[in-house]
């Protein structure tokens, strides 16, 4: 079984604060895929990064970033100095190796950011 | 590349109508899925393809057939619906398994009266 939680249903920050993201995940497959995809308020899933169970080098893109802990199952996600481009859901999802075809999806959170 | 696409975008059915929403995508890819997205529940998925000409049932298969007759087109079809099937509904592609991520198409959103 896998499970993917995000507990924070909605977060709302200023425009230039930072915004963490939590989410945990459950699975007892040893290899394993996680992600993180947005939703804006278009609609579209937009992919904006995956993670394998076998690297926890954390990464920066540009204002985003990820922290992933094999050791608390957590892969967070921060966008520093956030915009109103930014208000979006975000969606964690995690996909191990002996279900292939199943991404788990958290019930995601919802970012406002205000002018 | 158009990349994923969904056809119709909107849609509104009576209870007991059937109707068929058309997956396309043009990058090859051989798996594709379905996906139904209802407020506070994420995705959930509905049936997916590993290739063409197979499927198999995903977490909510119930009230719904699919096809993949041409590797490029993943069709979800509803024989009779219901009003538990208003959604939105996502198709997705990959070129194969866990380690590759999905590609999403716009959505259509389903209501059934």
């Amino acid at each position: 079984a896998q499970k993917v939680t995000q507990a924070q249903t909605e977060i709302s920050v200023v425009e230039k604060e930072d915004v963490t993201l939590d989410c945990v995940y459950e699975t007892r497959d040893t290899t394993y895929y996680l992600f993180w995809y947005k939703q804006p308020p278009s609609g579209e899933l937009v992919f904006l990064i995956r993670r394998n169970s076998f690297d926890e080098q954390n990464e920066i893109s540009g204002r985003y970033s990820w922290n992933f802990q094999k050791s608390t199952s957590s892969f967070n996600f921060t966008i520093t100095a956030s915009q109103v481009v930014d208000s979006a859901v975000y969606f964690c999802a995690l996909i191990g190796s002996s279900n292939d075809y199943k991404l788990s999806f958290g019930a995601g959170t919802t970012v406002t950011v205000r002018a | 590349n158009a990349g994923v696409t969904q056809t119709p975008k909107f849609r509104v059915l009576k209870t007991g109508q059937s109707m068929t929403l058309l997956c396309a995508q043009d990058m090859n890819h051989e798996y594709m899925y379905w996906y139904r997205q209802d407020p506070g529940m994420g995705l959930r998925l509905i049936h997916y393809s590993v290739g063409e000409g197979t499927t198999a049932k995903g977490e909510v298969p119930d009230g719904y057939n699919v096809s993949r007759l041409k590797k490029q087109n993943f069709l979800l079809g509803l024989e009779s619906a219901a009003p538990s099937q208003t959604s939105v509904y996502f198709c997705s592609s990959s070129y194969g398994g866990s380690s590759y991520e999905q590609y999403f198409g716009p959505g259509t959103r389903l209501t059934v009266t």
